[in-house]
């Protein structure tokens, strides 16, 4: 959900580790949903996404694993490396036209050595 | 293909004064986004566009404007700066009604003093 302020939630994990970010989304009707990761000075880029009929979804190193019931996103990331320090956010897709995303307001990622 | 560029890069605006941010993709993409992102915050819909004439507002347009002549450009204009307004601004686009068609573009930071 939306927090205030100017300090990002910050999850430190160990190189080799695994991570698990979590993200809770607002609207129970969405039926897309997205996880980005942004690095310093970038714009997003899209890691993995998952529609509201699977609960879970695997990709390289990355799994997404959606809990509609209480309307819980997380993504894992297997053996963190130091590449993967960013932030993390998750989207979902509102309803209606032209395919826009409700943006979470992120993690940050730090591997440490 | 040069995916969604975005210009100018950094800008540092008086208050009061007016520009435009630029940004154009190469990939026939008919949706095309305006996202502010300011500090430990997540990303806001400022303005969309499902085609080429067709503009809707999205969570956050008071004190910008766009238009949408081409398929291809899609700039943001802003009037009467505010301090308000310092941010950080993403293009992104997008070619089918899922999340992962959205491309970003590297970001405009702005200031307004």
């Amino acid at each position: 959900g939306e927090s205030v302020g100017l300090h990002l939630p910050t999850l430190s994990v160990q190189e080799g580790d695994n991570s698990i970010i979590n993200c809770a989304y607002s609207n129970s009707a969405s039926d897309y949903f997205i996880w980005y990761k942004q690095e310093s000075g970038k714009g997003p880029q899209f890691i993995i996404d998952i529609r509201s009929n699977m609960d879970k979804r695997q990709g390289q190193r990355v799994t997404v694993l959606l809990n509609k019931t209480v309307k819980h996103l997380s993504l894992q990331i297997a053996a963190t490396q130091p590449g993967d320090s960013a932030v993390y956010f998750c989207a979902e897709k509102l309803g209606g036209g032209g395919n826009k995303l409700t943006f979470g307001t992120g993690t940050q990622l730090k591997v440490e050595l | 293909n040069a995916g969604v560029t975005q210009t100018p890069k950094f800008r540092i605006l008086k208050i009061g004064q007016s520009m435009t941010l630029q940004c154009t993709q190469d990939m026939n993409h008919n949706y095309m986004y305006w996202y502010r992102q300011d500090p430990g915050m997540g990303l806001k819909l400022i303005y969309y566009s499902v085609g080429a004439g067709i503009t809707d507002k999205g969570e956050v347009p008071n004190g910008y404007n766009v238009s949408r002549s081409t398929t291809e450009d899609f700039p943001l204009r802003l009037e009467l700066a505010a301090p308000s307004q310092t941010s950080v601004y993403f293009c992104a686009s997008s070619s089918r009604d899922r999340g992962d068609g959205y491309t970003f573009g590297s970001g405009t930071r702005l200031t307004v003093v």
